[in-house]
């Protein structure tokens, strides 16, 4: 059963544009759902965090946008930029366990 | 270096065979979990301890998973009679804490079972 639905599955972006990925999810007792970057061959590394009390959070030229009634939240990227080409990954979990389910993954080329 | 290291960063071995892998945690970080990504695909969860105990090991697929944290630092994940679908990048992570927050991953243990 996959928990947490991730698209597109790439996108590629013109520099200075606006990249947007999208995740939904099916449990309704996930309350914590971070975004992470990951280079080829690195770990992933945490970007940006939101939990379902807000609505929306920025820091930079990230934000997430988080409907919890619609059960979906996005990844914005203002100005996107060639050093931004990484695959982003969504998660979720919940209060009482420490396990993250991820999303399968978007591959985002930013072309110069 | 500061962060979370393992080892092997490769390791080929064949069908049936035993493998372990390593990880060390950033100093101070009391939980520690194991990921395995396959290619092309998000990070799976295996098993997280918080100190020396595992405190969920729901993920882990078999029995032919173990894994250890002795002295609640370094941990070994250990693979028994390995079969070709275990190929994949095993991910180990760091945090601090007890709550939700930020998982800090190593580079992976790219495992190829031929």
């Amino acid at each position: 059963q996959q928990q947490v639905k991730q698209s597109p599955q790439s996108l590629i972006v013109q520099k200075g544009g606006i990249s947007i990925i999208n995740c939904a999810y099916e449990n309704t007792a996930f309350d914590y759902f971070p975004w992470y970057q990951q280079f080829p061959g690195k770990g992933p590394a945490l970007l940006i965090a939101i939990r379902p009390d807000v609505s929306e959070k920025k820091e930079g030229r990230f934000t997430i946008s988080f409907n919890k009634s619609a059960k979906q939240f996005s990844l914005h990227i203002m100005d996107s930029q060639p050093g931004d080409s990484a695959t982003y990954f969504c998660a979720a979990s919940k209060t009482g366990r420490r396990a993250l389910t991820f999303g399968s993954g978007t591959r985002l080329q930013v072309q110069p | 270096g500061a962060g979370v290291s393992q080892t092997p960063s490769n390791k080929v071995t064949e069908k049936g065979k035993y493998v372990e892998l390593r990880c060390d945690p950033i100093s101070g970080h009391t939980a520690l979990y194991w990921y395995r990504q396959s290619l092309g695909q998000g990070p799976e969860f295996l098993i997280y301890f918080q100190g020396t105990g595992a405190a969920d090991d729901s993920g882990l697929p078999n029995d032919r998973f173990f894994a250890v944290r002795p002295e609640g630092s370094v941990s070994t994940l250990k693979i028994q009679r390995t079969e070709r679908g275990d190929s994949a990048v095993y991910l180990c992570a760091s945090s601090v804490g007890q709550g939700a927050g930020e998982l800090f991953f190593g580079e992976g243990s790219r495992l190829t079972v031929l």
